[in-house]
């Protein structure tokens, strides 16, 4: 049973537009949202994230929108770059009993190629 | 060192011996996490370790898989008896504190089982 959903394996897109990446989850309980990156022989490396009382975050040229009635979360990333060609996770985590997110469940990725 | 470091980066073995898996976290990072990514998915949790607290295990596969960490470094995940659908990358993670979300990995040992 996969929470979380990334349904576009790859994505190609040209030096200078926008990058958009998808995200889907199911389960109503998360209620923080991460995007990692990661480059080939490298671990994961955090991105952006948003907690679930908002609606949108922007990092420079990252922003990650979500949509809570829709259970859906997405990355926009413009301008894009070719340094920006990686693997995409998108997480989520909800807060325990204790109050506390650190369990993430992440999608299978999504990968981003921008041509120069 | 800088980052969180892993060992060894290549692990092949033959499908029934044990193996260990090595973990140095970032110094001062309290929390500790080792997922793994099987070819083609996500990073699956599989343990938290998080100051002297009770770790995390919920994760964990089955009982051949077992981690320990000591006091708030280095921390080791055993496989025992291996199977091939141990095969993977395992990940391991720390943060300053549990619920951080800048977790910090490391490169990951991928592990092939023969």
């Amino acid at each position: 049973d996969q929470q979380v959903k990334q349904n576009s394996p790859s994505l190609s897109v040209q030096e200078g537009r926008i990058s958009i990446l998808n995200c889907d989850y199911t389960n109503s309980m998360f209620d923080y949202f991460l995007w990692y990156k990661k480059y080939p022989a490298e671990g994961p490396t955090f991105l952006i994230s948003i907690s679930s009382i908002k609606d949108k975050n922007e990092d420079g040229r990252f922003t990650v929108f979500l949509n809570k009635s829709a259970k859906h979360l997405s990355l926009h990333i413009v301008p894009s770059q070719p340094g920006d060609s990686a693997v995409y996770f998108c997480a989520a985590s909800a807060r325990n009993s204790g109050g506390s997110n650190y369990k993430l469940t992440f999608g299978k990725g999504t990968l981003l190629t921008v041509n120069p | 060192g800088a980052g969180v470091s892993q060992s060894p980066s290549n692990k092949v073995t033959e499908k029934g011996k044990d193996v260990e898996l090595r973990c140095d976290p970032i110094s001062g990072h309290t929390a500790l996490y080792w997922y793994r990514q099987r070819l083609g998915q996500g990073l699956e949790f599989l343990i938290y370790f998080q100051g002297n607290s009770a770790p995390d295990k919920s994760g964990l596969p089955s009982d051949r898989f077992s981690a320990e960490r000591t006091g708030e470094s280095v921390s080791t995940l055993t496989i025992q008896r291996t199977q091939q659908e141990d095969s993977a990358v395992y990940l391991c993670a720390s943060s300053l504190w549990g619920g951080d979300e800048k977790l910090f990995f490391g490169s990951g040992t991928q592990l092939s089982v023969l």
